[in-house]
């Protein structure tokens, strides 16, 4: 079975400072896209950036970028200059395609907090 | 460009009550979804559904039931309501022949039972 790992809770970083964020995951496919979402303090689910595993190139999306290393099997983001209203819940996500279906199997999230 | 509409966004439910929570969407896509999500955790899958009279069980089924008559629409329904079913509830969709493309997600509906 798919499973996503994200090992930091919490997570704090001074305002204009980079900060990245560790997701690791397990699946036996050789095809696979991860995703990071944001989810802020009001609570919905903001889309933020997705690398395939076929995907020569790390993804990067404005100041979000992904640190791929496929074959340690972690998916990374990584913040640049990050903002106040960067401090939310981030959430790692894998798409599972077992079965002939498609879902998302999410990690348990990580708390970023960013200071002034 | 409404998207994935959830209704209720809250609602407080007696032990042994039922409703139904509403899921719509207007971008055509053909998978649906439903998570629920626990505090301090990420999204588990409940339900979900590859079209139109098609749904099939995700990881935590119990206590629910859904129905899928049309493309746009995907009813969540609990059927009689116990305390372990608080928890937010999320509904997403998504258009699985780009697989770069994210599932789109509601709003969420933040349902407790007391």
């Amino acid at each position: 079975a798919q499973k996503i790992t994200q090992t930091q809770p919490g997570m704090f970083v001074q305002e204009k400072e980079a900060v990245t964020l560790d997701c690791t995951y397990d699946t036996s496919d050789p095809s696979y896209g991860l995703f990071w979402y944001k989810q802020p303090s009001s609570g919905e689910m903001i889309f933020l950036i997705y690398q395939g595993s076929y995907d020569q190139q790390n993804a990067t999306e404005g100041r979000y970028s992904l640190n791929f290393q496929k074959a340690r099997k972690s998916a990374n983001l990584v913040i640049s200059a990050s903002q106040l209203g960067d401090s939310a819940m981030y959430f790692c996500a894998m798409r599972d395609l077992q079965g002939g279906s498609e879902k998302l199997v999410f990690g348990k999230g990580t708390k970023l907090t960013v200071n002034p | 460009n409404a998207g994935v509409t959830q209704t209720p966004k809250f609602r407080i439910l007696k032990i042994g009550q039922s409703m139904t929570l509403q899921c719509t969407q207007d971008m055509n896509h053909n998978y649906m979804y439903w998570y629920r999500q626990d505090p301090g955790m990420g999204l588990k899958l409940i339900y979900y559904s590859v079209g139109a009279g098609i749904t099939d069980k995700g990881e935590v089924p119990n206590g629910y039931n859904v129905s899928r008559s049309t493309t746009e629409d995907f009813p969540l329904r609990l059927e009689l309501a116990a305390p372990s079913q608080t928890s937010v509830y999320f509904c997403a969709s998504s258009y699985p022949e780009a697989q770069d493309q994210p599932q789109h997600f509601g709003d969420g509906t933040r349902l407790s039972i007391l």
